[in-house]
């Protein structure tokens, strides 16, 4: 069972390139996410989609976009990269059935930028 | 807004019963989950409680729930040095799917 797929799993950029990062699921879910998670600040929610074709704004949005592929797939990606979008990234995802069914997350990326 | 809290570091002796605790802020929260994230892995769901619940027990594992104070704790029973990870609680408010996350709490485990 792959469950929530991340990739790359490590990436180094320079200042102001662009990168895009993947996450397919393989549950069925309708709702997809994408975190940062950084020192001390738990996750933080960048966008979320509660079903394909359709995305929201989360707590710290500024800096990123994303794109519901498809149901499975949710791509975010960072169009000029800055220093402060070091950090790693989780997509998670879930059923429609929100409240009862808990988020699957996958292993995270871990992006750096110099 | 919503905010939920915790500490960030707990150190506890193998054998010895473990707590974690964390507040919130939302009243409306339905559902408050512990997330388990070990080194360089992503977050693992280990238990949640309804908030019409007062405890909740698997193995373990006991989450108490004092709505009043909105107040979530994670007793781990008898603790192992495989139960060395970040702990996190999170909520979900009635209105939103979106899930608030505390900071996380370190639980260090020495023998």
């Amino acid at each position: 069972n792959a469950g929530v797929t991340q990739t790359p799993k490590f990436q180094v950029l320079k200042t102001g390139q662009s990168m895009t990062l993947q996450c397919a699921q393989d549950m069925n879910h309708n709702s997809m996410y994408w975190y940062r998670q950084d020192p001390g600040m738990g996750l933080r929610l960048i966008y979320y989609s509660a079903s394909e074709g359709t995305t929201d704004k989360g707590e710290v949005p500024n800096g990123y976009n994303v794109s519901r592929l498809n149901k499975r797939e949710f791509s975010l990606r960072l169009e000029s990269a800055a220093p402060s979008q070091t950090s790693v990234y989780f997509c998670a995802s879930n059923s429609r059935d929100a409240r009862t069914q808990p988020q699957h997350f996958g292993d995270g990326t871990r992006l750096s930028i110099l | 807004g919503e905010d939920v809290e915790q500490s960030l570091f707990l150190s506890v002796r193998e054998g010895d019963s473990s707590v974690i605790n964390c507040t919130y802020t939302d009243s409306s929260s339905t559902y408050l989950y512990w997330y388990k994230q070990e080194p360089g892995a992503g977050l693992q769901l280990l238990t949640y409680i309804f908030s019409n619940m007062d405890m909740k027990q698997d193995q373990r594992l006991t989450v108490l729930l004092n709505k009043k104070d909105k107040h979530l704790s994670l007793r781990i029973a008898d603790t192992q040095t495989g139960d060395s990870a970040i702990y996190f609680c999170a909520e979900r408010s009635y209105n939103t799917d979106k899930l608030i996350f505390g900071t996380g709490t370190r639980l260090q485990v020495f023998p």
